[in-house]
């Protein structure tokens, strides 16, 4: 079993709509968790970053985690055509920069 | 915020010759940076963890004399791919952590490799 398991799409949704990207895992040390975006030829790009349980909201961005399922979401509210790109979930057990795990990234395409 | 800086970002080399990819800090110093491989629809895999003046950490089944880390400031981190063969064409990340306690990593735009 992989630590960290992620669908890897390809999941196409019409401009406008909500995104639900999902990821889960097994190891309990796990205790920061990351969402990255990376378009195409490039390096993955920050975009959410939480610490333990709980929900934290960044404009269109939301990420949720649930430790007791080992489970971690980000939704998208207003999904634009600039979103198309891969998300990365990214988690580490103590200290954010201790080895992260990456899950293998969902494609995402939104449609005009 | 952080920023990371790669180069080259592109670049294509005859089997049996080195490659030499810097990754450096811009805005902040880095102790410690980060080189992962990324396969076309594959997750990142860390390959090394590169610390300011001292030897490189390889992560198992990573040849350290083929991929040559030195990290010789507080700014600039080198990955040397030695006697590149066509296996070793890949997409090259390196990242660093940002400032503070506890902070997530800041990638580079990556390197793509290709060895003909």
């Amino acid at each position: 079993q992989k630590e960290v398991e992620q669908d890897p799409g390809p999941l196409s949704v019409p401009e406008g709509a909500i995104v639900s990207l999902n990821c889960t895992y097994s190891n309990s040390a796990f205790q920061y968790f990351m969402w990255y975006r990376q378009y195409s030829r490039k390096g993955p790009e920050l975009l959410m970053y939480t610490y333990s349980s709980g929900n934290k909201e960044d404009g269109r961005f939301t990420a949720q985690v649930d430790k007791s399922s080992k489970y971690i979401s980000l939704f998208i509210r207003d999904s634009q055509p600039s979103d198309s790109a891969t998300y990365l979930c990214a988690m580490s057990g103590g200290g954010a920069t201790n080895k992260l795990i990456f899950g293998t990234g969902t494609l995402l395409a939104v449609q005009p | 915020g952080a920023v990371v800086s790669q180069h080259p970002s592109r670049v294509i080399c005859k089997s049996g010759t080195s490659v030499k990819i810097e990754c450096r800090s811009l805005d902040f110093q880095a102790t410690t940076m980060f080189w992962y491989r990324q396969f076309p629809k594959k997750s990142l895999m860390l390959m090394a963890t590169s610390n300011e003046g001292s030897k490189a950490t390889y992560e198992q089944g990573v040849e350290k004399d083929k991929f040559l880390i030195n990290h010789a400031s507080l700014t600039l981190s080198t990955l040397t791919v030695t006697s590149a063969h066509p296996e070793d064409s890949s997409f090259y990340i390196c990242s660093a952590p940002g400032q503070g306690a506890y902070s997530p990593l800041h990638f580079g735009n990556g390197t793509r490799l290709t060895v003909t």
